[in-house]
């Protein structure tokens, strides 16, 4: 079955660090995201993609980065991370299509910034 | 830009209760509205959608309508499970964007 997975699940890390969060989908879609959730905020949409090599900014990108080098992984970097960068993250993607179709969600990835 | 507003949570209610959670949009173009629920550890899955004015969109009980002239799409459950416990989140976008705009999500939580 296809899926979509994150790794790692549970990190811990120190501020200034560089922290690579995976994302990895078997459906073949063009689009891919990532959003954060934070108490208060829901989900908000640090970067997405619509294809290989396409990469673009979402609401709070500022501290985040992503390439795009083949269609099934989209991973996201830290540069060099805050304490406010702390919380769950998540990955999703989606066909492309005249009209959106359903986002597939991967578990999450829970990062604390120490 | 598009952008969702959600009642606040937590609401909680006695099994069988009546569900009411409101959500309305703005947003340009030709809107596409959908509803997420998250369960417990997990990532969000699709509930429903709606994608054209007056549209309802339906599943496991539970039901929205997309109201073009109020902007609304309020998810409602007759009859509520303490299985239904959850964050439910709404969700705007557009034909072309494929970005999903998603509320501050509302966590129910049901009691036997």
């Amino acid at each position: 079955d296809a899926e979509i997975t994150q790794s790692p699940r549970h990190k811990i890390t120190e501020t200034g660090r560089q922290v690579t969060l995976a994302c990895h989908q078997t459906w073949n879609h063009n689009n891919m995201f990532w959003y954060r959730q934070d108490l208060g905020h829901g989900l908000r949409l640090i970067h997405y993609s619509y294809g290989v090599q396409d990469t673009n900014k979402g609401e709070v990108s500022d501290g985040y980065s992503v390439s795009r080098s083949n269609t099934e992984d989209l991973p996201l970097t830290l540069e060099s991370a805050a304490s406010s960068q702390t919380s769950v993250y998540f990955c999703a993607s989606g066909s492309g299509g005249p009209s959106p179709g359903e986002l597939f969600f991967g578990e999450g990835s829970r990062l604390t910034v120490l | 830009g598009n952008s969702v507003t959600q009642m606040e949570g937590p609401v909680t209610l006695s099994e069988e209760a009546f569900l009411t959670i409101n959500c309305t949009y703005t947003a340009t173009g030709y809107p596409s509205l959908f509803w997420y629920v998250q369960y417990p550890g997990e990532g969000l899955q699709l509930l429903l959608k709606a994608t054209k004015a007056d549209d309802k969109g339906s599943n496991k009980g539970f039901e929205a309508t997309y109201r073009k002239e109020t902007t609304s799409f309020h998810l409602e459950k007759g009859s509520v499970q303490v299985s239904d416990s959850a964050v439910y989140f709404c969700a705007v976008t557009t034909s072309g964007t494929y970005k999903y705009i998603f509320g501050t999500g509302t966590r129910l939580k049901v009691l036997a």
